[in-house]
């Protein structure tokens, strides 16, 4: 069960604020956050775990609703270099990824000066 | 920091040929994985290992076989390779230990062409 994430893509001013958010149906133990840039690997960002709070690098911040099955990634002032595509994964079967992530299908986010 | 490497970032093969791509971390990582990753789908895990010789099927293990004679190496094998298998293809590894947060470190990737 692949997660959902929204929106499909969203173009911004450098300094403006994004929120990208990515739902899953099926019960969470973690989410995991990679940006990409194009023809790059994807680099991590963050591991969010169910009871844990919400966790921030500099600008860019994510949370977790264990209620709600979703997780969002916060990111604030926007600078060129957060241009890439936002992929959240999710466990597959065990909790915390050690049998791999379901990712979502990504979030192009670009910025423009 | 952590590395991964896989050996070549851009092969094209014929359909039918036999291809192996190779995957290198060097911090001495339980766990390795291979997914592919297409647009508009994401990326989808192929297979994944957490031990040495062990190999477990992930969500598109058809037409795909690994092996993982070493601890810090994992190949991913098409026997016969198809057209519908040009994709890119990324290796990844993390650490297995309970209580450890699993952290996937990718590789640069491999863009295969089968023609």
């Amino acid at each position: 069960q692949q997660p959902v994430q929204s929106p499909q893509a969203v173009i911004l001013r450098e300094g403006e604020d994004a929120v990208i958010n990515c739902s899953s149906s099926k019960a969470l133990y973690s989410v995991h956050w990679y940006r990409q840039k194009h023809g790059e690997a994807p680099v991590f960002l963050m591991i969010l775990l169910k009871g844990g709070e919400q966790k921030g690098h500099e600008k860019i911040s994510a949370s977790f609703n264990e209620k709600k099955q979703q997780s969002s990634l916060y990111l604030t002032a926007s600078q060129l270099s957060y241009s890439g595509t936002y992929f959240c994964g999710t466990d597959r079967i065990r909790g915390g990824g050690a049998d791999g992530l379901t990712f979502g299908k990504g979030t192009h986010l670009i910025i423009q000066p | 920091d952590v590395k991964v490497t896989q050996s070549s970032r851009y092969l094209v093969k014929r359909t039918g040929e036999k291809v192996f791509l190779e995957c290198v971390q060097d911090m001495d990582h339980e766990n390795m994985f291979w997914y592919r990753q297409d647009p508009g789908l994401g990326l989808r895990l192929i297979y994944f290992s957490y031990d040495v010789k062990m190999k477990e099927k992930g969500d598109i293990p058809e037409g795909y076989s690994v092996s993982r004679e070493k601890k810090e190496r994992f190949s991913l094998i098409l026997e016969s390779a198809s057209t519908n298998q040009t994709s890119m293809y990324l290796c990844a590894s993390s650490l297995l230990s309970p209580g450890m947060l699993k952290t996937q470190y990718f590789g640069p990737g491999t863009r295969l062409l089968v023609l």
